[in-house]
């Protein structure tokens, strides 16, 4: 069945150091990439996509990679700031028919040190 | 321009109990989708409503309906509560077509 997988679980980084969380799919047909930012009792926020024409994609300090013969999507934050604390979530979604479902991953809790 | 918006933010429900979440889309948006998310899990696709229709559905159980409205407005029920159910709802909102979607602030149901 479909499925995202996401690791690491939790992430702990000094402030000005890079982090990274992988995800990886199971369903070839996922075309979008969505990675959310949820920050503590707060709704989930779009911080950066990637389509599945797109290898790379990178927004100031954030970057996303997707590599879709291995079926692997990564997201790359430089420079952390403590402000950058927050669960992330990265999703995998199919167009059917115009709507898009997600399969969300189960979250990378990141802790930036001061 | 207001968001997502969800009601009410928290509700506390009896085991066997019925309940019923509401959201109102972004200005504009003509698709809902809602999202059942566990303390420490990533959401999970419930279902979603176009044209006040149930276009895609997820994994659950026949006790989970929804409703889309003409206003695009969408409720989520959920009938014979179990403790299992408690979580957080999330409302995401989008145009069809479009891959983006944006989330509400979540109703928090705890069943106890």
């Amino acid at each position: 069945g479909e499925n995202v997988e996401q690791h690491p679980s939790t992430l702990s980084v000094q402030e000005g150091d890079s982090a990274v969380i992988k995800c990886t799919y199971s369903d070839s047909a996922s075309n979008y990439f969505p990675w959310y930012k949820q920050e503590l009792g707060k709704r989930p926020q779009l911080i950066i996509d990637i389509r599945s024409n797109v290898g790379e994609k990178k927004d100031q300090r954030i970057a996303v990679t997707l590599n879709k013969t291995a079926k692997h999507f990564s997201l790359h934050i430089t420079e952390t700031q403590p402000e950058d604390s927050a669960v992330y979530f990265c999703a995998a979604s199919i167009n059917l028919s115009g709507t898009y479902k997600y399969i969300f991953g189960t979250g990378t809790r990141l802790k930036v040190l001061a | 321009d207001a968001g997502v918006t969800q009601s009410p933010t928290h509700l506390i429900k009896t085991r066997g109990q019925q309940v019923t979440l509401r959201c109102s889309p972004k200005s504009g948006h003509d698709t809902v989708s809602w999202y059942q998310q566990a303390l420490g899990q990533g959401p999970q696709f419930i279902f979603q409503y176009y044209e006040e229709e149930e276009r895609q559905r997820g994994n659950f159980p026949d006790r989970f309906s929804g409703h889309q409205f003409p206003n695009y407005s969408s409720e989520l029920n959920v009938n014979a509560l179990l403790l299992g159910d408690s979580a957080l709802y999330l409302c995401a909102s989008s145009f069809l077509g479009a891959a983006e979607a944006f989330f509400g602030q979540g109703t928090r149901l705890t069943v106890v």
